[in-house]
């Protein structure tokens, strides 16, 4: 069956950076989209980018420009997320979830399970 | 950026009620839209994509429509576990955005 499991949560202090990886099996890793999502607390979601991991391209959402870095080792069928400066604006669940085996923009059919990241001093 | 907004940001009702929740894009989406259920600690879950179609598994009860850049999801009648947040997004442009949701609740 589809998985992806992503790693654990983590506490970081302001100005360094993290990195969320999201292990995928049950599907052909080099075959869909990977997409990364955001959700501060009692907030809604927000779309941070994606990945194609057949060949690494990356597109960013204008506001993570600089500062976000998505990568893949298909090796091992993971996909990271790497997301530096932080502040405490960046405290926020992060998912990755699957995109389409087509279109580098589509709906989501499975989500990881997220990966809490807190900022603070 | 696409702007959703999602109409209400709560709704309360009762279990077998028929309830929609609707979207309103900023510009033309075609039918690129999708719906998500949450539950409290959990990953979003994709319930209708392109508007109307339903996602494998999911209900019969949820159903989605479209009339121009105005979306909505109905469930038909209310089950006990329905009661959650629920997610639009549109994936029209490569950047997606989503409403704000709508926390469905029971009354």
């Amino acid at each position: 069956q589809v998985q992806l499991v992503q790693s654990g949560a983590e506490l970081k202090k302001p100005g360094a950076s993290v990195e969320v990886s999201c292990k995928a099996s049950g599907f052909s890793f080099t075959g869909y989209y990977m997409h990364w999502v955001r959700q501060a607390p009692g907030q809604g979601l927000e779309w941070m980018g994606r990945i194609n991991p057949n060949n690494g391209d990356t597109k960013y959402a204008q506001k993570f420009q600089g500062r976000v870095t998505m990568t893949r080792d298909t090796s091992i069928t993971t996909a990271y997320m790497e997301l530096s400066k932080l502040t405490s604006d960046d405290t926020a669940v992060y998912y990755c979830a699957r995109g389409d085996i087509e279109y580098s923009t589509s709906s989501y059919d499975y989500w990881g399970q997220g990966a809490l990241v807190t900022v603070s001093s | 950026d696409i702007q959703m907004t999602q109409s209400p940001s709560t709704l309360s009702a009762s279990v077998g009620d028929r309830v929609t929740i609707t979207c309103r894009a900023s510009q033309s989406i075609s039918n690129w839209l999708a719906w998500y259920q949450q539950k409290p600690g959990q990953a979003p879950n994709l319930l209708i994509y392109r508007a109307s179609s339903l996602q494998t598994g999911v209900p019969s009860r949820f159903s989605g429509s479209a009339s121009g850049t105005e979306f909505s999801l109905t469930i038909s009648s209310l089950q006990p576990d329905d009661f959650a947040m629920y997610h639009c997004q549109q994936y029209y442009s490569y950047s997606a955005t989503f409403g704000q949701g709508t926390k469905l609740e029971i009354k």
